[in-house]
């Protein structure tokens, strides 16, 4: 399966800043890639929908303005929470689906834990 | 409208068998993955339903059947280490997003 890489793992900020994630697929070239969001004990809530060399897709209720998504390139993709909040302080993990797999199956990074003072 | 629902929480014990139950409505289907989530760790692959029936693969089995918008996660020989949140996703017909439901937090006790 496909191996990929978030950066940072971890990051504190303050309130007002804007932080970026990144999203690496280390072994293949994804054209698409997904974003979730996970407050605690709660389920992942896919955010959007990145496409390489195209605009993001985003879900209802999700600001684009807010987070912005490049996916410049097969193997990365970056999401930028900008002026961040205390309520955007959230586990943020990135998925990418290999089509050269028979089904549908999305490989998830390590995840980014975001904490806004 | 989409909708994934799952037991929020169960206990079993070592050694013992547990059945997550989950059921779905979706847009569309195409096929339907189990993940486990550790606390603060993305998920992991467990298993893959695209058709009717029992899939088997070691210590897990997921069954699906489609026409009732059902799914189970058997998990046997239960140990320690499988206390986790287990995660039902259908995916969606047409975009081949994953939709999650809230998860089902086992503990698995001595």
């Amino acid at each position: 399966g496909a191996v990929v890489s978030q950066h940072p793992s971890w990051v504190i900020c303050k309130s007002g800043t804007s932080v970026k994630i990144e999203c690496r697929s280390l072994d293949f070239q994804a054209t698409t890639m997904f974003w979730y969001r996970q407050f605690p004990k709660q389920s992942l809530m896919l955010m959007a929908t990145s496409n390489e060399g195209s605009k993001a897709t985003y879900e209802q209720g999700v600001e684009k303005d807010k987070f912005l998504i490049n996916h410049a390139s097969l193997t990365l993709s970056t999401l930028t929470v900008t002026s961040a909040h205390p309520e955007d302080s959230s586990f943020y993990i990135c998925s990418v689906r290999d089509l050269g797999y028979d089904y549908n199956e999305q490989f998830f990074g390590p995840g980014t834990r975001l904490t806004v003072l | 409208g989409q909708n994934i629902d799952q037991p929020t929480e169960m206990t079993a014990t070592e050694g013992a068998i547990v059945q997550i139950n989950c059921t779905y409505q979706t847009s569309g289907f195409n096929g339907l993955f189990w993940y486990q989530q550790h606390a603060g760790e993305a998920p992991t692959f467990l298993s893959y339903n695209v058709l009717d029936g029992l899939e088997e693969k070691g210590r897990f089995s997921s069954f699906l059947s489609r026409s009732k918008g059902y799914s189970y996660l058997l998990l046997k020989e239960l140990q320690m280490k499988d206390s986790a949140s287990y995660l039902c996703a259908p995916c969606d017909g047409s975009s081949y997003k994953l939709i999650f439901g809230s998860g089902t937090r086992l503990l698995v006790r001595p």
